[in-house]
């Protein structure tokens, strides 16, 4: 597709399981960010990959949440041992980034948590 | 680390009015500021964005302005129609690459 594509989009978790979050970036872009956005508020900056490396997760809450992406293309978000808190939308974004006018990051459709 | 603050939370106007959002960030390095318009459901989709090198920027009925000396920006939507209504995210980044910092939101109503 020619989309940020995310999946599952919509996610039902017992408290205490492990989620896996898929994200399929638009092909060629190297730069993936990891939002969060919980009922009613904005969206909160989790962790951001140029490539495979990730500069900076200075957003992740917890050890509970990490991150990867292989191939400089799909990134996987785990979130290990889920709490109630962690229910929210989970949204991924990529962009171009090979120089500073390559800005614009397209979000995909966002995958909802629900831990019960 | 960069922070910004949007406000209002809410909006209501007529349809036919304009509305005015704004938006302030604390880091001066900051050099790019997107909107963000987020319907039901959706992922959020830019609707403009303007860069640290010019003030103002128009697209048809919609303009931001940007004044870097008060390190705020704001959108403006002009004749606004019911199909506006939607959450409005401001946000900042300092660097190509690096990530957006976003503002809280704000739920534009327009009615008919």
């Amino acid at each position: 597709g020619a989309g940020v594509s995310q999946s599952p989009s919509n996610k039902v978790t017992e408290k205490g399981k492990d989620v896996e979050l898929r994200c399929d970036p638009i092909s060629g872009h190297t730069a993936l960010y990891w939002y969060r956005q919980s009922l009613g508020q904005g969206l909160e900056f989790l962790i951001y990959f140029q490539g495979n490396s990730a500069p900076d997760k200075s957003g992740l809450p917890s050890d509970r949440f990490s991150a990867e992406r292989t191939g400089g293309s799909v990134s996987t978000l785990t979130i290990q041992r889920t709490q109630q808190e962690d229910s929210a939308v989970y949204l991924c974004a990529s962009s171009l980034a090979r120089n500073r006018d390559d800005t614009e990051a397209f979000f995909g459709q966002g995958t909802r948590l629900t831990v019960v | 680390g960069e922070n910004v603050e949007q406000h209002p939370s809410t909006l209501s106007v007529q349809e036919g009015d304009s509305a005015v959002i704004k938006c302030t960030y604390s880091d001066s390095a900051s050099n790019y500021f997107p909107w963000y318009k987020q319907e039901l459901g959706k992922g959020p989709q830019l609707i403009i964005d303007i860069r640290s090198n010019v003030g103002e920027k128009k697209d048809q009925r919609i303009a931001v302005t940007l004044n870097k000396t008060a390190k705020h920006f704001s959108l403006h939507i002009t004749e606004t129609q019911p199909e506006d209504s939607a959450v409005y995210f401001c946000a900042a980044r300092d660097q190509a690459g690096t990530a957006l910092i976003f503002g809280k939101g704000t739920t534009l109503s327009v009615s008919s």
